[in-house]
């Protein structure tokens, strides 16, 4: 069975610039969620989905960040307009069933803003 | 305010010997915590869990060890090997509330052969 998929695995862009960042996550799996890894900050939890409706998103930093998932097997998280300090690790983590449940993690995705 | 701390960034032991990775914790609403293992290039991957009506959890090499009062768990890798080189994660939620998972900072290993 596939694991959660990313992509892309590495982003540079400039300050200023849309990204979107993208996640499948595993099949039959009712939550998804949105990390942020930063050496000072570890792993944030930005927002989490269960059936794709959005149930916190307490972690999301401001206004310029937003998700969304549309479907069961896809979600984006959207950054516009990026600035340097959101350069970080975006991983994506889905589970079966609820935030109760086992978290599996995507690869990440390796965000840089110059 | 990290309510989870891991104030070690990194640890290095011999192999063959045991590691000891330590994580402290604030809040007391917290009962249900989780160790992830980080590979470079890759996600956390689930390592062992511990409830917190329990105050030890063993799965092969691998123990957990919860004491409430001190509010500090730490995981215990015996023998260490090469292969444990990683980055561990320590996790913590609360089954009352939210369930969110909160982590901390992370903590390097390396295990020397």
């Amino acid at each position: 069975d596939a694991g959660v998929i990313q992509s892309p695995r590495h982003e540079v862009t400039e300050m200023g610039q849309e990204v979107t960042l993208r996640c499948k996550p595993i099949s039959g799996h009712n939550s998804l969620f949105w990390y942020r890894q930063t050496m000072m900050r570890g792993l944030e939890l930005l927002i989490y989905f269960n059936n794709n409706v959005p149930i916190d998103d307490s972690g999301m930093p401001e206004d310029r960040f937003s998700a969304k998932m549309p479907n069961a097997s896809f979600s984006t998280l959207k950054i516009q307009p990026s600035e340097p300090r959101d350069s970080a690790v975006y991983f994506c983590a889905s589970s079966r069933d609820s935030v109760k449940d086992t978290q599996y993690f995507g690869p990440g995705t390796r965000l840089t803003v110059l | 305010d990290q309510q989870v701390k891991q104030n070690s960034p990194s640890l290095s032991v011999q192999e063959g010997r045991i590691s000891i990775l330590n994580c402290d914790y604030t809040n007391s609403m917290f009962d249900y915590f989780l160790w992830y293992k980080k590979y470079p290039a890759e996600g956390p991957t689930f390592l062992i869990s511990i409830s917190s009506i329990k105050d030890k959890n063993e799965d092969g090499r691998f123990t957990v060890f919860l004491n409430k009062s001190a509010k500090h768990l730490s995981l215990h890798i015996v023998p260490s090997q090469p292969g444990d080189s990683a980055v561990y994660f320590c996790a913590a939620s609360s089954t009352s509330g939210t369930y969110k998972y909160i982590f901390g900072t992370g903590t390097r290993l390396k295990v020397l052969a």
